[in-house]
């Protein structure tokens, strides 16, 4: 069964200060993985995805992520947050060609002003 | 263009009692997948809906059923209610694309609150 760990449940950071979260995923088979971000009050919304091709692949708001498959990592980051980033992050994965997303435990985001 | 509405909203049920939630896809999706999600934690895929029939199925009990129409809405029940099932529910829904999926869109969820 695959299964997906998020290394840090809470994180707090000023603005301007580099982000990076670690996800981490069991599974031996070809993935495809995402990061979802929740904002308060909002619904999940997907901030990239990888399937195939660069492993480095950008997102939305600044935001990339990089797929190191030796190390079954999908970490995500942004060189410089901002208020508006404070958030619950959650990396997911899927089998290739599969829609069955499994979600690491989210990470909550603090950007102070 | 609407994306995923989920409803109701909230809904508070005791032990026993039966419940049924609703889902409309985002506009062009055929695929519809609930989650549900304990408090502090990461969603959880209960099951998913393609052609009107369950394609794929979480670790969850047979108290979860589910349902496609035509339109590609869909409902997910839940019987005999246990406080256990106390979480928000999320719909998702996406386009196959060959033998792929596009990537998922969540709605809101429905918050269930069990006495």
């Amino acid at each position: 069964a695959q299964s997906v760990s998020q290394h840090n449940h809470h994180v707090i950071l000023s603005e301007a200060a580099s982000l990076e979260l670690g996800c981490n995923y069991s599974y031996g088979g070809t993935v495809n993985l995402f990061w979802y971000v929740q904002y308060p009050g909002q619904h999940l919304q997907l901030l990239l995805k990888y399937f195939s091709g660069d492993p480095l692949v950008k997102g939305i708001k600044g935001f990339e992520a990089e797929f190191i498959k030796s190390k079954f990592s999908f970490n995500l980051r942004k060189p410089s947050v901002q208020w508006s980033d404070t958030a619950e992050y959650f990396c997911a994965v899927a089998k290739a060609a599969g829609n069955k997303l499994t979600f690491g435990g989210g990470t909550r985001v603090l950007v102070k002003p | 263009d609407a994306g995923v509405t989920q409803s109701p909203t909230h809904l508070i049920k005791t032990r026993g009692q039966q419940v049924t939630l609703r889902c409309s896809p985002k506009s062009g999706h055929d695929t519809v997948s609930w989650y549900q999600q304990a408090l502090g934690q990461g969603p959880q895929f209960i099951f998913q809906y393609y052609e009107e029939e369950e394609r794929q199925r979480g670790n969850f009990p047979d108290r979860f059923s589910g349902h496609q129409f035509p339109n590609y809405s869909s409902e997910l029940n839940v019987n005999a209610l246990l406080l256990g099932d106390s979480a928000l529910y999320l719909c998702a829904s996406s386009r196959r694309v060959g033998q792929g999926y596009q990537p998922q869109h969540f709605g809101d969820g429905t918050r269930l609150s069990i006495l």
